[in-house]
C-alpha cells in the first residue's frame, strides 16, 4: 500500500543553520504532496503543497520539489529560526486512476528543535 | 472564524464504556476525515467521509464508527473503548480530499 518516509526523531540545528528534512513516498498512482507543521497544543496545519511532479511548494523560506525520478519531496531551508521550531509531517493524498480515493497518507513526524 | 471544533479536548474513561467525540465545521466543507496521533507513527487515518452519507475506512478503522448525517458534523464513536486506543485524536475537513485539511485543535483520550 501506500507509505511516506521521513527523517526520524528529532532534528536539532543551531539557528542560522541549513535544514534538510527527508520525505520519501511509495504509490502506484498519481498523488499530490504536502508538508504539514504542527505546534504544541495544536493541530496540524498546512505547510506547503504539490499537486503534481516538477511543482515546488514554499512557505516561509522553506521549499520542497516534487520528484517523480526520485519519489521524493524533502523540506529545504537555507537559514532555519528558532520561531521554525514544531513537528513537519509529510503527506500524500492519493489519487487513483478510479478516481478520488479520500486517503491521506502521513508519515510519522520529524521534531525540529531549532538551538539559539 | 472558520474553524474545526472538537470535544472533548480531554476525555478519561474506562475499559468498555462507549463514547462519543464531536466534530463539526463551519465552513461548508464536504470531505471530513478522524486521525489518531501516537508517538513514533504520526497520524493514521481512522475514517474518512467524501460527503454526507458517504463514509470508508481509513488505515486503522478497528474499533471505531463514525457518521454523516449533516455536512457539519462527523462524530467518532468508541463502541467497547480498550486501553490501546488511547491516543490524541484529530478531526479534520477540507473542500475536498485534494486540498489542505483543516485541522481541530485534538481530543486526548486515555482509557484504563
Amino acid at each position: 500500500g501506500d507509505s511516506v518516509v521521513q527523517t526520524e526523531g528529532q532534528v536539532l540545528p543551531s539557528e542560522g543553520d541549513s535544514l534538510i528534512v527527508n520525505c520519501s513516498y511509495e504509490t502506484t498512482q498519481y498523488p499530490s504532496l504536502f508538508w504539514y507543521v504542527q505546534y504544541p497544543g495544536e493541530g496540524p496545519q498546512l505547510h506547503l503543497k504539490a499537486m503534481k511532479a516538477n511543482d515546488k511548494g514554499r512557505n516561509k523560506g522553506f521549499e520542497a520539489m516534487y520528484r517523480k525520478e526520485t519519489t521524493s519531496f524533502h523540506l529545504e531551508k537555507d537559514s532555519v529560526q528558532e520561531s521554525d521550531s514544531a513537528v513537519y509531517f509529510c503527506a500524500l493524498s492519493d489519487r487513483g486512476d478510479s478516481g478520488n480515493t479520500g486517503k491521506l497518507i502521513f508519515g510519522q513526524g520529524t521534531t525540529l528543535q531549532v538551538k539559539p | 472564524e472558520a474553524q474545526v471544533t472538537q470535544n472533548p479536548r480531554y476525555l478519561i474513561t474506562v475499559t468498555g464504556k462507549k463514547l462519543t467525540v464531536t466534530c463539526s465545521q463551519n465552513m461548508n466543507h464536504e470531505y471530513m476525515s478522524w486521525y489518531r496521533q501516537d508517538p513514533g507513527l504520526g497520524l493514521r487515518q481512522i475514517y474518512y467521509s467524501m460527503n454526507v452519507e458517504v463514509t470508508d475506512k481509513g488505515d486503522v478503522p478497528e474499533g471505531y464508527k463514525v457518521s454523516r448525517k449533516e455536512k457539519r458534523n462527523f462524530p467518532l464513536i468508541l463502541e467497547s473503548p480498550s486501553p490501546n486506543q488511547t491516543s490524541l485524536y484529530f478531526c479534520a475537513s477540507s473542500t475536498d480530499y485534494n486540498s489542505p485539511l483543516h485541522f481541530g485543535n485534538g481530543t486526548r483520550l486515555t482509557v484504563t
